[in-house]
């Protein structure tokens, strides 16, 4: 069974920038999984931020991006706020209806 | 305005079941594909099940099919999960989720399901 990866918890010092990755326990990640991205605050519903690899949703900041850098998909978050620290989740569509999401990374802003 | 407003969820006993409702609202509900995505106490997200806008065709994730059904009604823009055979570890909240461009596109507040003797 496929794995989707995501690193358990990153710090970013605010004003920086970080990149979160999104991979698979067996295989490189591609444009082809669709890969999205999610952010969670304690008590909340998610909230997307990025479908289709890069588009980012309506409403979402210009610092929030996504890409493919090597295997993995990627969030990356440029000039970092204290707003942002939250839990981001990577979802990919496998295929034949299936979905599976990330483990998610705890992003912490200090 | 896009509304996905959950409901159903309570305390249930292990082997019991449960249906979960989710009335949709501001977008045209019959034109998209819906998920149920769950979220266990202090754990990521796990999608369920997807059905699609067209024909309903209906996936479902290994740890719940058949026991979990996903459906629903135009006519009320309502989706629904039935859930049988409960157990421990079915014990979430479940978000019900609007699918656009490829990703999750809108999601609801979540239903919180306790499964517990």
């Amino acid at each position: 069974q496929t794995v989707v990866t995501q690193e358990a918890s990153f710090s970013v010092s605010p004003g920086g920038t970080v990149t979160l990755t999104c991979g698979l326990s067996s295989g490189s990640v591609s444009t082809a999984y669709c890969p999205s991205w999610y952010q969670q605050t304690p008590g909340q519903s998610p909230r997307t931020l990025i479908h289709s690899t890069d588009t980012r949703s309506s409403g979402v900041p210009v610092r929030f991006s996504g890409s493919i850098l090597g295997n993995k998909a990627a969030l990356t978050i440029t000039g970092a706020q204290a707003d942002d620290e939250s839990v981001y989740f990577c979802a990919l569509y496998m295929g034949s209806g299936i979905w599976v999401f990330g483990g998610g990374t705890k992003l912490t802003v200090l | 305005e896009v509304q996905l407003l959950e409901s159903g969820g309570t305390l249930v006993q292990p082997g019991g079941s449960l249906r979960l409702s989710c009335a949709a609202s501001g977008f045209t509900f019959s034109s998209h594909a819906m998920s149920w995505v769950r979220q266990a106490p202090e754990k990521g997200l796990e999608w369920v099940t997807i059905i699609s806008a067209r024909d309903e065709t209906t996936h479902y994730a290994d740890s719940v099919k058949g026991r979990f059904t996903i459906s629903r009604d135009t006519s009320k823009n309502t989706l629904y999960l039935q859930m049988n055979s409960l157990r421990a570890e079915d014990t979430a909240v479940y978000y019900c989720a609007k699918h656009a461009n490829w990703a999750f596109d809108f999601w609801g507040q979540g239903a919180l399901v306790t499964v517990s003797s």
